[in-house]
């Protein structure tokens, strides 16, 4: 069975710029979560989506957003970038939302934003 | 608030055992995840949690005590490619993961 994967791996974009990144889950996962990883601040969640619905968000400004797909793809774009926004952007997908269940990574989008 | 803490670094010596302590506070509790990352690529998971006790799968165990909000992966016969990052994650009531920083785990020959 393929993995998450994500495109593309890697971004270069200057201030002010807007970027979409994409997320393809495992076959039959429904949910799609999105993180941003910066060294020593961990994993920050960005927002959940199943179904094709917003189920989460995180505590990040409106200039991120997401959606869904009905085949279960998901987008996140950041519009007006700021140099802050300069991490590695996760997707972690699983078959259900709102139960105890594993989230599987992809391999990332580097973003870095000059 | 929710918070989760686990040592930054931590360095070990190959063929030795190191056990990286994370503890966690949340509203609710739907078990403890563990997570390997290697530099560069996708974390991927290594153990839940959600009962006391010891899990064990090959050289790699984990420990949970819901009571003092407690865990800990346990690395047995260390190998070089051990050499990563462990990010630990507690779900909340709304089966939110809530994620530490990681512990980037340096394996010495």
């Amino acid at each position: 069975k393929a993995g998450v994967t994500q495109t593309p791996r890697y971004l270069i974009k200057t201030r002010g710029q807007q970027v979409t990144l994409s997320c393809s889950p495992i076959s039959g996962h429904r949910s799609v979560s999105w993180y941003q990883q910066t060294p020593g601040q961990g994993l920050q969640f960005l927002f959940e989506y199943f179904s094709e619905t917003q189920r989460n968000k995180g505590n990040f400004p409106g200039r991120f957003s997401g959606r869904q797909f009905s085949n279960s793809r998901s987008e996140m774009n950041v519009s007006t970038l700021e140099l802050g926004d300069s991490a590695l952007y996760l997707c972690a997908s699983s078959l259900a939302s709102g139960d105890v269940d594993t989230q599987y990574f992809g391999p990332g989008t580097r973003l870095t934003v000059l | 608030g929710q918070n989760i803490d686990q040592p930054t670094e931590m360095t070990a010596t190959e063929g030795a055992i190191v056990q990286i302590n994370c503890t966690y506070q949340t509203s609710g509790f739907n078990g403890l995840f563990w997570y390997q990352q290697h530099a560069g690529e996708a974390p991927t998971f290594l153990s839940y949690n959600v009962l006391d006790g010891l899990e064990e799968k090959g050289r790699f165990s984990s420990f949970l005590s819901r009571s003092k909000g407690y865990s800990y992966l346990l690395l047995k016969e260390l190998q070089m490619k051990d050499s990563a990052s462990y990010l630990c994650a507690a779900m909340d009531s709304n089966y939110q993961l809530i994620w530490g920083a990681g512990t980037k785990l340096i394996i010495k020959p």
